[in-house]
């Protein structure tokens, strides 16, 4: 299955600004997802990254507060904009492996304080 | 509405007994995945399931589908303290783009 590399792992950020979240593929993949999993909650899409085309988001989702950026094929970023305590999370990127299913990065715990 | 309900939520038991993990889904689906996450950590992909009547093992797991049912169950035989983590489903839902539905997990705690 796919290899991601995911960074930053953690990060502890002051409200008000920004952190960007990279996600780097092994192999060439159509789709990149990213997702949001509150603590001790369930996954839930941020949106969907195509290369060559904006990103698609999920509804409570809005792209001045989640940028996304899909350059190429292998490689993505999250930014989470004008961060409040609210945002503290962790942050997943996914791609999908036919037969494999989806493989996940290693998240990033964000902080916000 | 695609909904995807996981029970129980929370789990608690001994060493050497078998549970069961139930995931029920509100419409056709073309796939369903069982996923494992540890404290802190991301997410392990354990099964993906296809067609129904689907049987997939791994060690002291045991994950089925029966589509008609619209029900997935992951089975655990003989629990070992290893196996203490999160159990999500996911499922694919083929009457919405293929949106992948992810249930509210199953904490799993094995007592030695």
């Amino acid at each position: 299955s796919a290899v991601i590399s995911q960074k930053p792992s953690r990060d502890i950020c002051q409200r008000g600004t920004s952190l960007t979240i990279q996600c780097q593929v092994d192999s060439q993949v159509t789709m990149m997802f990213w997702y949001r999993q509150q603590p001790g909650q369930s996954l839930t899409l941020i949106a969907t990254a195509n290369q060559g085309s904006e990103a698609t988001y999920e509804s409570g989702f809005v792209i001045d507060k989640f940028p996304i950026s899909r350059p190429n094929l292998t490689f993505s970023t999250l930014t989470v904009s004008n961060m409040s305590p609210e945002d503290s999370s962790i942050y997943l990127c996914s791609v999908e492996r036919t037969d494999y299913g989806y493989t996940f990065g290693s998240g990033t715990r964000l902080t916000v304080v | 509405e695609l909904k995807v309900e996981q029970n129980p939520l929370f789990l608690s038991m001994q060493e050497g007994k078998n549970y069961t993990i139930y995931c029920n889904y509100s419409t056709t689906s073309d796939r369903l995945y069982w996923y494992r996450q540890d404290p802190g950590k991301s997410l392990e992909s354990l099964f993906v399931l296809l067609s129904n009547g689907a049987v997939k093992q791994e060690g002291r797991l045991m994950a089925s589908l029966d589509t008609k049912a619209r029900l997935s169950t992951l089975h655990i035989t003989a629990a070992v303290h290893d196996l203490s983590a999160t159990y999500f489903c996911a499922v694919r839902f083929m009457d919405s783009n293929y949106q992948l539905i992810w249930g509210a997990g199953t904490k799993l705690i094995i007592k030695p």
